[in-house]
């Protein structure tokens, strides 16, 4: 089937601006992950739901940053009044089943690449 | 806290070498999940393997093997008789076994392999 879909692929916003990225996991996936990948360096954590339920979002580097995932399918992560140090590739993953116990795999989309002015 | 060093921040290899990814993990978890994933120039992640702390055995995928030694909080990736096409960034990645299902990443290891 499909994989994790990201979109806009690209998006070019002016300092201050409100962003919108969204994600769309792989259908039946519980798990949905966002991270923050800077240039040359490895992806890092934002925050996360099983379902609908957002378990942790110790990642958030701001309140300027906001993620919801109402129906337990798609999420949005919403960054407000951005600044440059904000550029990046946000990525989302998805995986099968939740839980301390499981570890299944995490399937990552192809990422929103967002520049800041 | 939990920690992955990948001290090798870019490999150059000719076609047909032998190469190894070094990754070095800290957790104080007992129980822990280790994962490799490959970011071709595409930019995607790609799953490649999941390893639980518990599962010490080595494992061999084709040209792709791991070797996973607790003893050392190590858990290295060799590729045998390199190919053009497994240039890419490849990523070790950590979880614990405890409430959150987050990734804690290296910085990457840039692999090019020349023809």
């Amino acid at each position: 089937g499909a994989g994790v879909s990201q979109s806009p692929r690209y998006k070019v916003a002016k300092r201050g601006q409100d962003v919108a990225l969204r994600c769309d996991p792989i259908s039946g996936h519980v798990s949905l992950f966002w991270y923050q990948q800077a240039l040359g360096q490895g992806p890092e954590f934002l925050t996360y739901f099983q379902n609908e339920a957002q378990l942790d979002k110790s990642g958030l580097p701001s309140d300027r940053f906001f993620a919801e995932r109402p129906e337990g399918s798609v999420s949005t992560l919403k960054i407000q009044r951005t600044q440059q140090e904000d550029s990046a590739v946000y990525l989302c993953a998805s995986s099968f089943s939740a839980g301390p116990s499981s570890y299944n795999e995490q399937f990552f989309g192809p990422g929103t690449r967002l520049t800041v002015l | 806290a939990q920690k992955v060093t990948q001290a090798q921040t870019e490999i150059s290899v000719v076609e047909k070498e032998d190469v190894t990814l070094d990754c070095v993990y800290e957790t104080r978890d007992t129980t822990y999940y280790l994962f490799w994933y490959k970011q071709p120039p595409s930019g995607e992640l790609v799953f490649l393997i999941r390893r639980n702390s518990f599962d010490e055995q080595n494992e061999i995928s084709g040209r792709y093997s791991w070797n996973f030694q607790k003893s050392t909080s190590s858990f290295n990736f060799t590729i045998t008789a390199s190919q053009v096409v497994d240039s890419a960034v490849y990523f070790c990645a950590l979880r614990d076994g405890g409430g959150s299902e987050k990734l804690v990443f290296g910085k990457g290891t840039k692999l090019t392999v020349n023809p």
